[in-house]
């Protein structure tokens, strides 16, 4: 598609349950990234993919947080045992090799996780 | 120190002045910056990239690069209450598919 797509838009959790979140990138974007923002705007890089690749892992709070990005599916981003200050919006961005040797990144609208 | 740094605002304009919102960045080697705007309960929505020192016009915006102060700015002339979103400052550390460091926003007011 045009947009990232992001699913579900709002999830409801109690703490110790498992969160799901899917991302499905711009047509024709090898590059996906997940952000999470919490209060104040606050943004924090999580985790990025080459198509199926992890490209950068370096924000991911390894001990709960997974992701995937496998081939016709859409990429994924699991939470186990959610905690309360997992509460935020997570998005995806995805980004193409224009030619040239920067990347914009385009925002998907987002899913609201709330864990009770 | 916060590696990317702005003033939370809010700024207020009137309709049609210039609103000028600044940002700082830490690391040196910074590569490419980027201004996204949000409006609330959204998604931030690019609408304007710099890489190059000097100043890029698009349409009522200018960026503004200044590597050697580590400054980055963006003017919106004719502002209009349209404007009112929180701008998002964000900045790729190298070249290539670098993840963005985000400030925490300048929130915008314009007032008709």
């Amino acid at each position: 598609g045009e947009e990232v797509a992001q699913t579900p838009k709002h999830l409801v959790r109690g703490e110790g349950q498992k969160a799901k979140l899917y991302c499905a990138p711009i047509k024709g974007h090898s590059y996906v990234f997940w952000y999470q923002q919490v209060l104040k705007n606050e943004f924090k890089f999580l985790i990025s993919f080459q198509n199926e690749n992890v490209f950068d892992e370096t924000g991911m709070p390894k001990e709960r947080f997974s992701a995937k990005c496998l081939p016709n599916s859409p990429c994924s981003l699991e939470i186990q045992a959610t905690k309360l200050e997992d509460s935020a919006v997570y998005f995806c961005a995805s980004s193409h090799p224009t030619g040239s040797s920067y990347n914009e990144q385009f925002f998907g609208p987002g899913t609201r996780l709330t864990v009770l | 120190q916060k590696e990317v740094e702005q003033n939370s605002g809010p700024l207020s304009v009137p309709e049609g002045a210039i609103a000028s919102l600044n940002c700082t960045y830490s690391d040196r080697g910074s590569q490419s910056f980027f201004w996204y705007r949000q409006y609330s309960g959204k998604s931030p929505e690019l609408i304007m990239f710099i890489y190059s020192n000097g100043d890029k016009e698009d349409g009522r915006f200018t960026a503004q690069l200044n590597k050697a102060s580590q400054y980055v700015s963006l003017l919106i002339r004719d502002s209009q209450p349209s404007d009112s979103a929180t701008y998002l400052c964000a900045v790729g550390l190298n070249t290539g598919f670098q993840k963005l460091v985000f400030g925490t926003g300048t929130r915008l007011l314009v007032s008709p």
